[in-house]
């Protein structure tokens, strides 16, 4: 079965600055992995995902995350935070052994002006 | 093209009272999924629809919820008799086919039980 862990609960950072969302997995097989975006009170948003192609994802509002099979990794990164980016984000995997979608437990992403 | 419609978007209940929601997947996707989020915690599955067959429905607790995807669009959840720890928003999403397509959520629809 998969699961998926994210290190950190809540990360602030100065906008402007660089965010890092940590994420690391397991799975039995190889693993499509996604992450979501949740502002409050709205639905979940795709940001990107990976699916055995470029280890390397580009995502929208210049999110992007790479994929580390030795590392069981898939941390999210944006060079530079912005207000708007405020948000709960959500790491997801999901095996092709037709296992569902497994969520993380969130990780809170504040931004200080 | 339409997302993933959801209604209502909140609920108030009593406890021991039934509730019932409804999703509208987007056009043309046959996988259809209702999730449990709690507050401060990520969605958990509850049941999985491919076309109108429910293909896991492991972790829905079939002594109180139930669910149906009759003619295989749009689908209702069903709780009855609500207990207060219920009090959760409740996620639909779709995707075109398997697990590992991507999946697109509705805005969920709140329920809280008092």
């Amino acid at each position: 079965a998969q699961s998926v862990t994210q290190l950190d609960s809540h990360v602030s950072v100065s906008e402007g600055t660089p965010v890092l969302l940590r994420c690391n997995y397991s799975s039995s097989y190889s693993p499509s992995l996604f992450w979501y975006v949740q502002h409050p009170n709205k639905g979940l948003q795709l940001l990107l995902k990976y699916t055995s192609a470029a280890t390397l994802v580009k995502g929208i509002n210049g999110f992007e995350a790479e994929f580390k099979k030795s590392e069981t990794s898939f941390h999210l990164t944006k060079p530079s935070a912005h207000m708007s980016d405020a948000a709960e984000y959500f790491c997801v995997v999901s095996d092709h052994g037709g296992q569902n979608f497994v969520f993380g437990p969130g990780t809170r992403l504040s931004v200080l002006p | 093209e339409a997302g993933v419609v959801q209604s209502p978007r909140y609920k108030i209940i009593e406890k021991k009272q039934p509730v019932a929601f409804w999703c509208n997947p987007i056009s043309g996707h046959n996988t259809l999924y209702w999730y449990l989020q709690n507050l401060g915690q990520g969605p958990e599955l509850l049941i999985r629809y491919e076309n109108e067959e429910a293909v896991d429905d492991s972790q829905l607790p079939k002594d109180r919820f139930s669910a149906e995807r009759l003619k295989g669009v749009d689908s209702t959840l069903k709780i009855q008799p609500a207990e207060l720890g219920d009090s959760a928003v409740y996620l639909c999403a779709s995707s075109e086919g398997g697990a590992e397509d991507t999946q697109y959520f509705g805005p969920g629809t709140r329920l809280t039980v008092l």
